[in-house]
């Protein structure tokens, strides 16, 4: 099983901060890594695929890097709604697919 | 616009049986692999099990199989989730998604709990 690994686990931040969260394989997933976003008492919503490409209707200032087993969620400047949990998800082997832990933004 | 809209799930006692369903709308369903994802209180996203577009080829994690079975049926737009033997360690929020070659989880159902408790 490849496991994956989020760092942080939770970031206190602010509106209009830059944001970096991080995500770690245990083994190479090549470019097939999803980013989702999820707030309290919501499904999941799909933010980036394939690493480093929007879903249809991701605002420009999400941003997803990395392949092999390093990869970066950025979001470049924080708005209030994008207060949630962040997942990283890999799906190399799919079906067997593994999600991290999550990231969860706090308002600092 | 895609649909995916579940039902089912509630109360079961241990060892009990579950179903949930999860209807489909807005989008061609048997061209698509489709998966159930679970979420524990408070905890993160676990895959449960994904089933191919015509249904023959099914997968599930370790920590179900034998006791879940993954199910379709394309004319009915409706995938399944057949729950037996079920344990406590199975309560959860359970998801269907939308499975494409991009990304597992492209499209996702509002959820429903499955609460396992004598």
């Amino acid at each position: 099983e490849i496991l994956m690994t989020q760092s942080p686990a939770t970031l206190s931040v602010s509106p209009r901060e830059r944001v970096t969260l991080s995500c770690r394989a245990s083994q190479s997933v090549r470019s097939h890594l999803a980013w989702y976003q999820q707030k309290p008492g919501q499904a999941p919503r799909l933010l980036i695929y394939g690493a480093s490409t929007r879903a249809p209707g991701i605002p420009a200032r999400f941003s997803g890097s990395g392949s092999g087993t390093e990869f970066t969620l950025t979001i470049s400047s924080l708005q209030s709604e994008d207060f949630a949990v962040y997942y990283c998800q890999q799906y190399n082997n799919w079906p067997q697919d593994t999600f991290g832990q999550g990231t969860r933004l706090d308002f600092k | 616009e895609v649909q995916l809209l579940q039902s089912g799930g509630g109360l079961a006692q241990p060892g009990g049986s579950l179903r949930l369903s999860c209807s489909a709308s807005g989008f061609t369903f048997n061209a698509y692999a489709m998966t159930w994802v679970r979420q524990a209180p408070g905890k993160g996203l676990e895959w449960v099990s994904s089933i191919s577009t015509s249904g023959g080829d099914t997968y599930h994690a370790d920590s179900v199989k034998g006791r879940f079975t993954i199910s379709r049926d394309n004319f009915k737009n409706t995938l399944y989730l057949n729950m037996n033997s079920l344990r406590v360690e199975d309560t959860a929020t359970y998801y269907c998604a939308q499975t494409t070659v991009v990304a597992p989880g492209w499209s996702w159902g509002q959820g429903t709990p499955v609460t396992v408790s004598s």
